[in-house]
């Protein structure tokens, strides 16, 4: 079993709509929980960073996390065909190496 | 704002060849990583620096070796190259106050 584990996908959502990604984690000493974006043959870029429990918000893009749960989750509101990527969750514990879920791919049709 | 810098952005090699890699990490992080992205796969991390210092090790063959050089820029060593490191290789900095990695765009070396 992974230490990261994402919903498989691919996920589709149309223009407009709101895409809802999740990802568990094993390591309940995980600190720090981050959501990369990475376009094909591109490099990971940082989404969104949350380090306690609750809701953090950043434009369209809400990160939601529950450490009773290990659970980390986000959302994409007014979801556009741009949006269209694999999205990785990854973990740091007190090392501060990034551990990877195997990402989901959205695609937002227009 | 500036970014990490990796070169080169495409690398060819024969098996049993060596490889650098090299990352410039972005102005007054210091702490470096890098990652193998195989095809298909999630990033898998290899070794971090931190104040030149090798801080943690992952899945990083004993035929590949790294260092942080005294302006902060990292190299990785690849030696006997083997078909299965093809993949994209991506360095990461992040300014040790804060926990939080930005990536260059990687270099893709591919061996044949």
């Amino acid at each position: 079993q992974k230490e990261v584990e994402q919903n498989s996908g691919p996920l589709s959502v149309p223009e407009g709509a709101i895409a809802s990604l999740n990802c568990t984690y094993s390591d309940r000493g995980s600190q720090s929980f981050f959501w990369y974006r990475q376009y094909s043959g591109k490099s990971p870029e940082l989404i969104m960073s949350i380090y306690s429990n609750g809701d953090k918000e950043d434009g369209r893009f809400t990160a939601q996390l529950n450490k009773a749960s290990q659970y980390v989750s986000l959302l994409i509101r007014d979801s556009q065909p741009s949006d269209s990527a694999t999205y990785l969750c990854a973990v740091t514990g007190s090392a501060r190496q990034l551990t990877f879920g195997s990402g989901t791919q959205l695609t937002v049709l227009p | 704002a500036a970014g990490v810098i990796q070169s080169p952005r495409h690398l060819i090699k024969e098996k049993r060849e060596t490889a650098t890699l090299k990352c410039y990490p972005i102005p007054r992080h210091d702490t470096v990583y890098w990652y193998q992205q195989g095809p298909g796969q999630d990033p898998q991390f290899l070794i971090s620096f931190y104040e030149k210092m090798q801080s943690d090790k992952g899945s990083i063959p004993d035929r590949f070796s790294a260092q942080q050089f005294s302006d902060y820029h990292s190299e990785l060593n690849m030696s006997s190259l083997e078909l299965g490191d093809s993949a994209l290789y991506f360095c990461a900095s992040s300014p040790s106050i804060k926990n939080i990695q930005y990536f260059g765009a990687g270099t893709r070396l591919s061996v044949l």
